[in-house]
This record gives structure tokens, sequence and C-alpha cells, in this order.
């Protein structure tokens, strides 16, 4: 198994730009999720999804998109790029049990905004 | 709505010394979870604890679960230069799959 994987690993965009971050698991977890990670603010929720067709906000939506058209991708789209939007971003997925939760985290995609 | 509470933000230490780092929630949690992350890296599970009171190892770490399911510690001794990275706890409510991360701790280990 892949795992979680990202793409890009890194990117560079303009003020304005819009791109799609591509998230994919192999996993067939029901549950997944963006996170974006800025020095000394932890992770925080930008979307997530627990399963095809359903999506919800996070704590910190403004200015992204999700889709979620199958249980393996879990794209995240920037409209129009800001310079607020530098970050890591992180996908992650995981099963839906109560008892067993554990997230899986993919590599990551370093964005700067200039 | 909950916060997840995590101190320090940094911790500097020599190579054999202990650390600890705390996590405090505003709620009651059902569960709670700790994840690493080496400097570049990404989070990587570590462990969960459910149960009040619960005590759980992995060789030098013990992680603590509070009696009142409010807060939770991880304890690492005599640490080495592999332990390097950020730790964060995750706390979760209810039959919530949405975790609430701390901000998490920074360990620095000097050789």
């Amino acid at each position: 198994n892949a795992g979680v994987t990202q793409t890009p690993k890194f990117q560079v965009l303009k003020t304005g730009q819009s791109m799609t971050l591509q998230c994919a698991q192999d996993m067939n977890h029901e549950y997944m999720s963006w996170y974006r990670q800025d020095p000394g603010m932890g992770l925080r929720l930008i979307h997530y999804s627990v399963g095809a067709g359903i999506t919800d906000q996070g704590e910190v939506p403004n200015g992204y998109n999700v889709s979620r058209s199958t249980t393996e991708d879990f794209p995240l789209r920037l409209l129009s790029a800001a310079p607020s939007q530098t970050s890591v971003y992180f996908c992650a997925s995981r099963l839906t049990g109560v008892t067993y939760n554990e997230q899986f985290f993919g590599p990551g995609t370093r964005l700067t905004v200039l | 709505g909950q916060q997840v509470m995590q101190i320090p933000q940094y911790q500097h230490v020599q190579e054999g010394e202990d650390f600890t780092t705390y996590c405090n929630s505003s709620t009651t949690l059902s569960n709670i979870q700790w994840y690493k992350q080496r400097p570049g890296g990404h989070p990587v599970f570590l462990i969960q604890l459910v149960k009040s009171g619960e005590v759980k190892k992995q060789k030098r770490l013990t992680f603590q679960f509070g009696e009142a399911k409010k807060n939770s510690s991880l304890h690492i001794t005599a640490t080495q230069t592999t332990d390097v990275g950020t730790y964060f706890c995750a706390g979760l409510t209810g039959g919530s799959y949405i975790p609430t991360f701390g901000r998490g701790t920074s360990l620095i280990v000097h050789p």
C-alpha cells in the first residue's frame, strides 16, 4: 500500500492564481481531511469528508474548496491564492470506527504564495 | 468549542535528560492520541489512550490519561537525539471523527 499520497511536494504561486492540491489514499478509508500547519499554530482543520459525496468545513475553510467524488481522492482547491495561504498542507485519512481511529498523514505540500 | 492546550511550546534538553509535555482539554475527552512529527516530516501516530487513568509505555515513552479524562502527558526518559521533533496531542469527544490538536511541543535535544 502507498498509504496517503500528496502532490505536488512544493508549489509557488502568485497572488490570485488558483490551483489544486491532490490527495489520494489506497486504504479504503472513509474519513479524509485537510490540515494546514503554520509555525506555532499546530494543525488546523480546513475541510473534511466522512465519505464519497459528503464534505464539511473545519476550523479555517475560507478560501478553500473540496469535493469527494471517490473514496480514494480528496482534492483541495485554492480559488484565488493569497499570501496568507502560504503554509504546509497535510492530507490525512482514517477509518471511521470508534474504537480504532489512527489518522494517517500524507507527506505534505509546501505552498508559497507571493 | 473544544480546546486542547499543550505546554510547553518548546523544550531544550541535554541528551540523557528527561522530557515531559502536557495536554489539557476544556472538555471531557473520549480518547486522546499522540503524534510525533520529525523536522521536515509529517505527523505519525504514536498511541491512543481511552480509559480513565490509563498508562501506556513504549520503550522510553510513557503516556498517561488523567482520571477525569481532561488531561494527558507524554514523558520521555533519557532523551536521545532521535527523539527530536514536535509532539502533538489530539483529543476526541463522544463519537466525533474530528480530533482537536494541541499546538505541539517541539523537543530539541543537545548532544
